[in-house]
């Protein structure tokens, strides 16, 4: 069965770092892009890009490059987002999806929430 | 980018209906590379539709899509209490990737 299990969700202050998980399972994972997308509280969703673990090759929308970065571990077949300095602005439940014939199989979400 | 626009924004119907909605392109979308999904409350969002008119696996076959260029249509031939949902498209066809603002339907 093709699965993705993201991490747990996570209550972060102002400015610090957050990495946040997609573990892939019952798929070619280095071959197929991963995608990650982005709903605020309440809003629509906001493609944030992709990355093909297979060479790490990403791309990012315009909204977001700069502010997060993806990676990947093919051996443990994982996919990551990542922020260095968090805002409060970036609370959101954020998906990651995998790239087949559109997002055909999605996580079930990982919530950050970012608070003084 | 490519701008999608759906409409209506907010769609009230009976269980029993037909339910259409529709989702413009600002631009051509290539090779038909449009898809729609469902979400629920507290869900992730689900495939149903793949360039522009094949159903993901598992998907009932009330639900159909059609289109080309920058005109897409999702319908709902009959709706079921279970339908009632948001409903977004997807252009995936040119880079950045683009969904539109989203479509509620609630029950009438």
């Amino acid at each position: 069965e093709v699965q993705l299990v993201q991490s747990g969700a996570e209550m972060k202050k102002p400015g610090e770092s957050l990495k946040i998980s997609c573990k892939a399972s019952g798929y070619n994972f280095a071959n197929s892009w991963i995608g990650w997308v982005r709903q605020m509280p309440g809003k629509g969703l906001e493609w944030m890009g992709i990355i093909y673990p297979a060479d790490s090759d990403t791309r990012y929308s315009p909204s977001f490059q700069g502010q997060v970065a993806f990676s990947a571990d093919k051996s443990i077949t994982t996919a990551y987002l990542q922020w260095s300095s968090l805002k409060a602005s970036d609370t959101a439940m954020y998906y990651c999806a995998r790239m087949y014939s559109a997002f055909h199989i999605w996580g079930q979400g990982t919530m950050v929430t970012v608070s003084s | 980018e490519i701008v999608l626009t759906q409409s209506p924004g907010t769609l009230s119907l009976s269980p029993g209906e037909r339910a259409t909605l529709s989702c413009r392109a600002s631009q051509s979308v290539s090779s038909r590379y449009l898809a729609w999904y469902q979400q629920k409350p507290g869900q992730a969002p689900r495939l149903l539709i793949y360039g522009a008119s094949s159903r993901a696996t598992g998907i009932p076959d009330r639900f159909s899509g059609s289109g080309s260029g920058t005109d897409f249509t999702l319908t709902i031939s009959r709706l079921e209490p279970e339908d009632f949902a948001v409903y977004y498209c997807q252009q995936y066809g040119s880079s950045p990737q683009t969904f539109g603002q989203g479509t509620k339907l609630e029950i009438k």
